[in-house]
């Protein structure tokens, strides 16, 4: 059974690079067929993915986050992490780490981590 | 980006009764293999989104099948046979066939 965890600070401050890592525990981050994502919830509710690194290290984001953020991985370690740099209240959220299958033509989130709170505030 | 829209945002919701969600798509979600990549997510309180069907009506593993979803194109409905206690949430529609990025819609609350 695959779970991931993320980890972090739950408070950066304005203007500051907001950092968090997903640790993976019953799968491989770098097995095929799957990417590892991250998704933000609002306070509002407002479901928002950010970005995801492929199994083979590439990645692919947001456009709309794309010149803020930076994911990447430690195979070692078998985690994956997430840098959003120039933070603002805007970006205060619950942020998942998630597992993306792409298999055989699917797109879809079949596992999620517990979400960490993110407070922007000085 | 494709933008998703949903109906209604909150639902009451009756045990035993059937209930329906409607979302919709700005732009076709029907790729040229013949799926519709449109997936529904569910998010009990307190607890993190989970996978509810994909590309329309496959249903995740271990969900009961009171829940089914149709639809093509531009226009779904995930439906609940009889609704359960335990499915209280907000679901949530997203489309998949654009990507990046992923678009969720805004959520349906629904509430016994």
């Amino acid at each position: 059974q695959v779970q991931l965890q993320e980890s972090g600070p739950g408070l950066v401050k304005p203007s500051q690079t907001l950092s968090l890592t997903c640790t993976v525990s019953g799968d491989s981050i770098s097995r095929g067929g799957f990417y590892w994502s991250w998704i933000r919830q609002h306070p509002g509710k407002d479901l928002e993915w950010i970005g995801y690194i492929y199994n083979t290290g590439g990645t692919d984001y947001n456009p709309s986050l794309k010149s803020r953020v930076t994911i990447s991985r430690d195979t070692s370690k078998n985690q994956f992490s997430l840098e959003l740099s120039s933070v603002t209240a805007a970006d205060t959220a619950v942020y998942y780490c998630a597992r993306t299958e792409v298999a055989a033509g699917l797109k879809r989130f079949d596992n999620w981590g517990q979400g960490t709170l993110v407070i922007v505030s000085s | 980006d494709i933008v998703m829209t949903q109906s209604p945002s909150f639902l009451p919701v009756t045990p035993g009764e059937p209930a329906s969600i409607s979302c919709r798509s700005s732009r076709s979600l029907l790729h040229s293999n013949g799926h519709n990549y449109l997936d529904w997510y569910l998010q009990k309180p307190g607890q993190s989104p989970q996978l509810l069907l994909y590309l329309v009506s496959n249903r995740a593993s271990g969900v009961p099948d009171r829940f089914s979803g149709s639809g093509s194109g531009t226009d779904f409905t995930l439906k609940i046979s009889r609704v359960e206690a335990e499915d209280v949430g907000v679901y949530y529609c997203m489309q998949a066939l654009q990507t990046p990025p992923f678009t969720f819609g805004p959520g349906t609350r629904v509430d016994i």
